[in-house]
């Protein structure tokens, strides 16, 4: 049972365009949701967090969005860059169980 | 800071052969991670430490790996004997509270399993 989902395994854009990265949860219990950016031949990087009491965070070109009631949170990236092409895990997990439950990645391209 | 560091970066061995992958968390954090990323089943969570503890080994594939922390500073994975399947990039990642805290995660060995 794949607890976290994200649907779409790659997405491409113009450069200046927004990307829109999605994900799906079927846990009711996490509390705490986790973006993160992979580079090939790197470790995964935290980019962004939120937590289930609020429905939008923003850092910069990155705002995460959380739809508590349909259990879905998406990732948006305003205005795309060629360097933001990377692999982007969602994660998930609840605040007092110690681990997070990662998504299978989405890869985004994004075009010059 | 270094980093997570993992060693080695990249390893082939023969089936049947012993695996050991090396971890130092960063200075301070108190909870470990092991992960392995295959295309068939993505990022999956095999283990992690707290305090040096296991907390939660449900993602060991089986009895054929096992993982140590024998202080603050250093883990290992170790698979033995090595199967094919076994091949993927394992990860390492600490943090600093065993909450859903960010994790910070090494490059990754990538195992090769002839």
């Amino acid at each position: 049972d794949q607890q976290v989902k994200q649907n779409s395994p790659s997405l491409s854009v113009q450069e200046g365009r927004i990307s829109i990265l999605n994900c799906d949860y079927t846990n009711s219990m996490f509390d705490y949701f986790l973006w993160y950016k992979k580079y090939p031949a790197e470790g995964p990087t935290f980019l962004i967090s939120i937590s289930s009491i609020k429905d939008k965070n923003e850092d910069g070109r990155f705002t995460v969005f959380l739809n508590k009631s349909a259990k879905h949170l998406s990732l948006h990236i305003v205005p795309s860059q060629p360097g933001d092409s990377a692999v982007y895990f969602c994660a998930a997990g609840v605040g007092n169980a110690g681990k997070s439950t990662f998504g299978d990645g989405t890869t985004l391209t994004v075009k010059p | 800071d270094a980093g997570v560091i993992q060693s080695p970066r990249h390893e082939v061995t023969e089936m049947g052969q012993e695996v050991t992958l090396r971890c130092k968390p960063i200075s301070g954090h108190n909870s470990l991670f092991w992960y392995r990323q295959t295309m068939m089943r993505g990022l999956e969570l095999l283990i992690y430490f707290n305090n040096n503890v296991p907390i939660d080994d449900s993602g060991m594939p089986e009895d054929r790996f096992s993982a140590k922390m024998p202080n603050a500073s250093f883990s290992t994975l170790k698979i033995q004997p090595s199967e094919p399947r076994d091949s993927a990039v394992y990860f390492c990642a600490s943090s600093l509270f065993t909450t859903t805290e960010t994790q910070y995660f090494g490059p990754g060995t990538r195992l090769l399993v002839l």
